[in-house]
């Protein structure tokens, strides 16, 4: 069974920081994996996924993550942020390999809260 | 195009009662999920249903929880004799046909956040 982990439960950044947030998973075959974010009081909606090809994945609002199979990672990044991108972030992976049926489920981490102050 | 609704957004309910989720998935959508998040956890996958077709219940508790996602209508998610334990907010996601795989991208509802007294 697959497990994933987000290392820092609640970041606080300043606007124009850098951001980076690290997932790390635990499966033995192929991934796919995805970063949600959920606005306050709003549903969670899909800023970005891998399922194969370049590494390095572009998302909207100018999100980044970085899938390094070597280290069961998959990083968000965003070199400068803003305080509207004040939310919680989790990250998730699904078996990439079609065949039974348990893989249309997605495993998440634990979510890590970020705070902007302008 | 709407996106998944549920409903109710909110919920109470004493110990005993039963709770019914409702969540009408994306225009098009055949695929419904469940996931709970319990309070300073992630969501936890709970039930993939296709329509009348329970397609993986592994995340499911063994009693008192069962969903349905019938030929009409939206999907239920039903709790019977609720604990507090079971206070948690509930997510549904729908993809549309054949994206149940591994490349299916699940679309999120708001939630619903079910409180037991």
């Amino acid at each position: 069974a697959q497990s994933v982990s987000q290392h820092n439960h609640h970041v606080i950044l300043s606007e124009a920081a850098s951001l980076e947030l690290g997932c790390n998973y635990s499966y033995g075959g192929t991934v796919n994996l995805f970063w949600y974010v959920q606005y306050p009081g709003q549903h969670l909606q899909l800023l970005l996924k891998y399922f194969s090809g370049d590494p390095l994945v572009k998302g909207i609002k100018g999100f980044e993550a970085e899938f390094i199979k070597s280290k069961f990672s998959f990083n968000l990044r965003k070199p400068s942020v803003q305080w509207s991108d004040t939310a919680e972030y989790f990250c998730a992976v699904k078996a990439g390999n079609a065949g039974g049926t348990s893989y249309g489920k997605l495993t998440f981490g634990q979510g890590t809260i970020l705070t902007v102050h302008p | 195009n709407a996106g998944v609704m549920q409903n109710p957004r909110h919920l109470v309910r004493r110990r005993g009662q039963e709770a019914r989720l409702r969540c009408s998935p994306m225009k098009g959508h055949s695929h419904v999920y469940w996931y709970r998040q319990l309070p300073e956890e992630g969501l936890k996958f709970m039930v993939y249903l296709q329509k009348e077709n329970i397609i993986d219940e592994s995340g499911m508790p063994k009693e008192r929880f069962s969903a349905e996602f019938p030929k009409e209508g939206p999907s239920i998610l039903r709790i019977q004799q609720v604990v507090r334990g079971d206070s948690a907010a509930y997510f549904c996601a729908s993809s549309p046909p054949g994206t149940g795989g591994p490349m299916g991208t699940q679309y999120f509802g708001p939630g619903t956040r079910l409180l037991v007294l």
